[in-house]
């Protein structure tokens, strides 16, 4: 079965200090890779996605991430965080062949220390 | 905001009881998908609705049902509540291009 895993449960960093989620899948045809934040009290909203092209992706906030094709991996990168971005991060995929049906991983909360 | 709305926000329950959730997507959408969020878990696939069809389902039992509308609004029915059905349940709609955007969800509380 496809999964989403997500390294870390749980991430606390200092304000301005740099960040990287790792998330991996495991299905090995196309896929579409997406990060989404849910800040507390609020709905989930779309960070970045990728589809095709240069796998290097900048979404809102000051977000990147990367799609290692080789590594199954779609990693979250921010240089210097702030502390509104204390929120969780789920990264997801999906497939065309299934009707582009989302799978998500478990999820990371982050907290930012001011 | 996605132009997704849910109704209600918020609703308690008793084991045994039936509950009907609902959603309207953004204008223009064909595609809406439910999603169970469980607490400090990652969202789950229910159904898929495109067009009114229902064209995927993920692992959750028949009581699970679902409904798509002509105007692509749609609903979510759980039949015999369990205490497990706690959970905050999540639509998005889609215009099949994969890309999704998410309503702010319903919380349910089965007691």
């Amino acid at each position: 079965a496809q999964s989403v895993s997500q390294h870390n449960h749980h991430v606390i960093l200092s304000e301005a200090a740099s960040l990287e989620l790792g998330c991996n899948y495991s299905y090995g045809g196309t896929v579409n890779l997406f990060w989404y934040v849910q800040y507390p009290g609020q709905h989930l909203q779309l960070l970045l996605k990728y589809f095709s092209g240069d796998p290097l992706v900048k979404g809102i906030k000051g977000f990147e991430a990367e799609f290692i094709k080789s590594k199954f991996s779609f990693n979250l990168r921010k240089p210097s965080v702030q502390w509104s971005d204390t929120a969780e991060y789920f990264c997801a995929v999906n497939r065309m062949d299934s009707n582009y049906q989302l799978i998500w991983g478990a999820g990371t909360k982050l907290i930012i220390k001011p | 905001e996605t132009g997704v709305t849910q109704s209600p926000t918020h609703l308690i329950k008793t084991r045994g009881q039936q509950v009907t959730l609902r959603c309207s997507s953004q204008s223009g959408h064909n595609t809406v998908s439910w999603y169970q969020q469980a607490l400090g878990q990652g969202p789950q696939f229910i159904f898929q609705y495109y067009r009114e069809e229902e064209n995927g389902r993920g692992n959750f039992p028949p009581r699970f049902s679902g409904l798509q509308f002509p105007n692509y609004s749609s609903e979510l029915n759980v039949n015999a509540l369990e205490l497990d059905d706690s959970a905050l349940y999540l639509c998005a709609s889609s215009l099949s291009s994969g890309r999704w955007y998410f309503g702010p969800g319903t919380r349910l509380t089965v007691l």
